[in-house]
This record gives C-alpha cells, structure tokens and sequence, in this order.
C-alpha cells in the first residue's frame, strides 16, 4: 500500500512551457484533491474530484486542468507556465462518506523561470 | 463558503511548556476539524481530529477542543519537545454535496520548540 504517490518531486519549466503532475493513490479513494503551497503559506484548493469522470474548481483554478479517468488517476495539467505558478503542489485523497482526513502525497516542487 | 482564521501565525516555547493555537470557522454546518503537521519540506500529516458531536480528544500529549456555540477549536500540546517543532494547520469541513466535500486549511501555525 503506497498511499498516495506524486511524479516528479522537483520540476523546473520555462515560461509558457507545459507539464502534467501525476497523482495515484491504491487507497480506493473516491475524493482526490490538488492543492498548492506557496512558501510560508497555507494550502490553496485548485481543483477537486469525487469520482472517475467528476471533477469540480477549487479556489484558484486558472490556468490548470485536470481529468479523472479512474479512481486511482487525478493528473494535474499546466498549460503555459507562468513564474506565479512556481509552488509546492500536493495532491491528497480520502474516502468519500462522513469525516475522513487528507492523506496527502509528498508533493511536486516546480520552479517556472 | 468557509473561511477559517488561524493565531498565531509564529509561536515560540521552551521545551516543556504547553503550546496552543486557535482557530475560528465561519460556517455553522461545518461538523469535522482535523489537524495536520507538516514538517520542513515534507507533506501535511494528520495528528488528530475531532468531530461535531464530542467537545474535546486527546491523544497522549495532543489534544484539541471545540467549541459549536463560539465556531472555535483549539490544539494543545503539552511537555513540548524539539521535534513537535514544525507548521501546525487546522481546518474545517462539513459533508455535503459540491464544496462542502473539501478541507478548508487556516494559515498555518509555526511553532518552535527552544532548547
């Protein structure tokens, strides 16, 4: 049991360059989340899903994509980076139902110049 | 939607005293508080989390309370140690359909434990 494992753990892209975050969990998690850190800062919402095929903006969703075509998968797609875009991304996931906690990847440390 | 407010944003202990951290919520129906620690450089991590219908848990030298009437709950750690020292972020939940199924995170917490 993995958990929830993110690729890469550092990334660093030029301006108006493209990447996917790749997110997956064996949990058998219904709820997948991406989230981005900026430094000394709490956790922003930027897109979530409750399930393969469903997924919904969180706070700060411009200029990012996401799909889910199975449980497992939740990608997060950046179409031409931008230097506000440089963060930490964690993605989490928990079971759908009453109350459960995040369990969180180790997250992407991407650095756009 | 929700809005959570965390204080202080920096706190500093001895090791051994008692540190606590607040946070107020803004929505009524939220009804899960969870916890997390997360280290220098590493992932969020859940340390302990109470629910709507209990007002306090404790967990050997964690614990945290909730007040429903004033949307206010509360991490205590007691005998503080160098390696409690990390960034401590509450936050708050309600179940539901659409933004109601995510954690909303206060700002975070640094706490620094002192030799």
């Amino acid at each position: 049991n993995a958990g929830v494992t993110q690729t890469p753990k550092f990334r660093i892209l030029k301006i108006g360059q493209s990447m996917t975050l790749q997110c997956t969990q064996d949990m058998n998690h219904n709820y997948m989340y991406w989230y981005r850190q900026d430094p000394g800062m709490g956790l922003k919402l930027i897109y979530y899903s409750v399930g393969a095929g469903i997924t919904d903006k969180g706070e700060v969703p411009n200029g990012y994509n996401v799909s889910r075509s199975t449980t497992e998968d939740f990608p997060l797609r950046l179409e031409l980076a931008a230097p506000s875009q440089t963060s930490v991304y964690f993605c989490a996931s928990r079971y759908a139902g009453r109350n459960y906690g995040y369990t969180f990847g180790s997250g992407t440390r991407l650095t756009v110049v | 939607g929700e809005n959570v407010e965390q204080h202080p944003s920096t706190l500093s202990v001895q090791e051994g005293d008692s540190a606590v951290i607040k946070c107020t919520y803004s929505d009524s129906a939220s009804n899960y508080f969870p916890w997390y620690k997360q280290e220098l450089g590493k992932r969020p991590q859940l340390i302990i989390d109470i629910r709507s219908n209990v007002g306090e848990k404790k967990d050997q030298r964690i614990a945290v309370t909730l007040n429903k009437t004033a949307k206010h709950f509360s991490l205590h750690i007691t005998e503080t140690q160098p390696e409690d020292s990390a960034v401590y972020f509450c936050a708050a939940q309600r179940e539901g359909s659409g933004s109601a199924r995510q954690l909303t995170f206060g700002s975070g917490t640094q706490l620094t434990v002192l030799p």
